[in-house]
């Protein structure tokens, strides 16, 4: 089965640029989308989607890439609120029937 | 506004059911395919399938083939998650969510559910 392969932490400091990366043998042709949550058992926020592309009310300072095998959503000038646990997501079939989210990253910023 | 309101939470036994529901208003109920996603606590974002509201198709994620089924009623623009067979390990966050539509000149249509906990204990 499918899976998108992330680390299980990060740490930065304030002000730094974190970088979370998600690999998976799909990425190259398939998009790849970024969700924070803060606490568990709260749903997701989407942060960006289709590799780059940022929602409405999300900092500038969210952005994402992608190239090869692995997606990586950068937070520039990461603050103290960005501390969240991240998720990819994403589809490894063309006609999008199967989807997998990413282990978790959990951004520490201190 | 868009809302996709769950049901309440559940207690279940091992080897039970549960069936939860997913209310939603605000947009087209058929327009976009609903995912049903599960957290367990402390763990991850899982996947489980996906339906879509206009035919009834549904997708499985290969680990709950045979054990979940989703299904929809459009009249009440409500989706359900049938979940059988409750191990302890169900315990989890089940959300509905419309996930990261992306319509050229529109912004992205995310949307998801409050979740509901479902708790599976002898």
């Amino acid at each position: 089965s499918y899976e998108l392969t992330q680390s299980p932490s990060v740490s930065v400091s304030p002000g730094q640029t974190a970088r979370i990366t998600c690999s998976g043998d799909a990425l190259p042709t398939k998009y790849a989308y970024w969700y924070r949550q803060q606490r568990s058992g709260h749903a997701p926020v989407l942060v960006i989607y289709q590799d780059s592309k940022r929602p409405s009310g999300i900092p500038e300072r969210f952005s994402g890439s992608s190239s090869g095998t692995t997606a990586t959503l950068s937070i520039s000038g990461a603050q103290v609120e960005d501390e969240a646990d991240y998720y990819c997501y994403s589809t490894d079939t063309s006609d999008k029937s199967n989807w997998v989210f990413g282990g978790g990253t959990k951004l520490t910023v201190l | 506004q868009v809302q996709l309101v769950q049901s309440g939470a559940e207690v279940k036994k091992p080897g039970a059911s549960v069936k939860v529901s997913c209310k939603t208003s605000g947009y087209t109920f058929s327009e976009y395919y609903l995912h049903w996603v599960r957290q367990a606590p402390g763990q991850g974002l899982e996947w489980m399938g996906r339906i879509n509201p206009n035919s009834g198709g549904t997708n499985y994620a290969q680990r709950f083939q045979g054990r979940v089924t989703l299904t929809r009623d459009t009249s009440f623009s409500t989706a359900y998650m049938e979940l059988r067979w409750l191990t302890f390990d169900d315990t989890a966050f089940y959300y509905c969510a419309i996930i990261a539509v992306a319509e050229e000149g529109l912004p992205v249509f995310d949307h998801w559910g409050q979740g509901t906990l479902v708790t599976v204990s002898s």
